[in-house]
């Protein structure tokens, strides 16, 4: 199991990033997946998870209305985007697999992460 | 929301004596379907987090057996039998059984 976090780096706040998280070595659409993230010297906190087919996501209210998580399970990928982006979301985010389909809050595999900071 | 918290955050011990750390939720953690959604990570300086407990007490792959974790309803411990300079690290416990996902505060574990 390899996940591949990309995407991050510096953006002003109000500005969008949007992350990608490359999988490999198991069947990408039989599981949920998710991110968590962690401040600088924090530490971590759910942010999103989504189902296997796709079709059911799940949102921390600290980013629910401003992040949206997808994936594109052709290309075995797992995106977050980002909007409205606020200092407060300046963090290292991690891509998480879960356990099933449709099983959440197991986090059983994690990427290397992928680093967030929002500053003018 | 369902808090964690976990105690004690900073947890001094010298090698090869054991360790423990105590995880309390603010609700039961029982699930409907009767499983108890209940983990632990470590993560290392430096490091991603990884999973070594889930489900209270079943270690993951890899995971030494040194490691032990139990408890039940909203009172939960991870114990180290016997540490090692390698189990420097954080821990944190985690709740799965109600949205939003939480996790504790993490508590610091470092060679006396």
């Amino acid at each position: 199991v390899q996940l591949l976090e990309s995407g991050g780096g510096l953006v002003q706040p109000g500005g969008s990033l949007r992350l990608s998280c490359a999988a490999s070595g198991f069947s990408f659409s039989n599981y949920a997946m998710g991110w968590v993230r962690q401040a600088p010297g924090k530490g971590l906190e759910w942010v999103s998870d989504i189902s296997g087919s796709g079709a059911n996501t799940y949102y921390a209210d600290s980013v629910k209305g401003r992040f949206t998580i997808s994936r594109d399970n052709s290309k075995n990928t797992l995106y977050l985007q980002m909007n409205s982006l606020r200092v407060e979301d300046t963090a290292i985010y991690y891509c998480t697999r879960e356990v099933a389909s449709t099983a959440y809050g197991h986090f059983e595999c994690w990427g290397q992460g992928t680093l967030v900071t929002v500053s003018a | 929301d369902v808090v964690m918290t976990q105690s004690p955050l900073s947890l001094p011990v010298t090698l090869g004596q054991p360790a423990s750390i105590s995880c309390r939720s603010s609700q039961s953690l029982v699930y409907s379907d009767g499983n108890t959604y209940l983990h632990w990570f470590q993560q290392r300086p430096g490091q991603s987090p990884r999973r070594l407990i889930y489900k209270v007490s079943n270690r993951d792959s890899g995971v030494p057996d040194r490691f032990s974790g139990s408890g039940s309803g909203t009172d939960f411990t991870l114990k180290i039998s016997r540490v090692e300079a390698e189990d420097v690290a954080v821990y944190y416990c985690m709740q799965g059984s109600q949205w939003p996902l939480t996790f504790g505060q993490g508590t610091r574990l470092e060679i006396k």
